[in-house]
């Protein structure tokens, strides 16, 4: 079993719909991140969390600690949010990671027109 | 504009030849990491590196080697020992890889083809 799961593995929507893209991990963490990679294969990081909630336009992160549980939402969604969103996280208490990331396999999302 | 560079985009290489992948940054970083991504799974960490002259394994290294000669450069290369060398290679770096700063950033990555 992956240390860090994500669901849907794929994932269509039309145009306005809300969007939820979850991950669960089985260990203790130090932080989690979402991360946004398009077809040209470039990541870039959306959120950084290690509690509660972050908003960025469209784009809300949520994390509960003691359920070991993230989710990412995508209000009225638009087809440029079409991508791969991989959750990653820190694994274990403070620095011990050393700043290395453990992967989801990512969630592929399509938005279509 | 600070960020992490990786040349070239595509590379194509003939079996049993060692190829050396670039990765640059002009972040003032001291970590850098290497990871690995195959199509539906997740990236897998290669080596990571927290300081210049040093760096360690990670979960996939066999078949890899690294150097860390120059803080803003870590280079990867593929030897002929790794037996499922096509794939996509990102590089990345932190400020530090201390309990501080877990920011990431990312490079565009690098697609290795083996034939």
């Amino acid at each position: 079993k992956n240390e860090v799961e994500q669901s849907p593995q794929n994932l269509t929507a039309q145009e306005g719909e809300f969007i939820t893209i979850n991950c669960s991990y089985s260990v203790g963490i130090s932080a989690l991140h979402w991360l946004q990679q398009h077809p040209g294969g470039g990541i870039v990081s959306l959120f950084m969390l290690s509690s509660g909630k972050k908003k960025h336009g469209r784009l809300i992160a949520t994390i509960n600690i003691q359920e070991k549980h993230s989710s990412l939402h995508i209000t009225a969604s638009h087809p440029r949010d079409s991508a791969v969103y991989i959750c990653a996280v820190h694994l274990g208490a403070g620095g011990t990671s050393y700043g290395k990331l453990t992967f989801g396999q990512g969630t592929i999302l399509t938005v279509h027109p | 504009d600070g960020g992490i560079t990786q040349s070239p985009k595509y590379l194509f290489r003939k079996e049993g030849q060692n190829v050396t992948l670039s990765c640059e940054q002009n972040l003032n970083h001291d970590a850098m990491y290497w990871y690995r991504q195959d199509p539906g799974q997740g990236l897998r960490l290669i080596y990571y590196s927290q300081i210049v002259n040093d760096f360690q394994k990670g979960d996939i290294a066999e078949g890899y080697s690294v150097s860390r000669e120059k803080k803003e450069s870590f280079p990867l290369t593929v030897t002929s020992a790794q037996k499922n060398p096509t794939a996509f290679y990102l590089c990345a770096s932190t400020l530090h890889g201390g309990a501080s700063s877990y920011e990431q950033y990312f490079g565009p990555g690098t697609r290795l083809t083996v034939t």
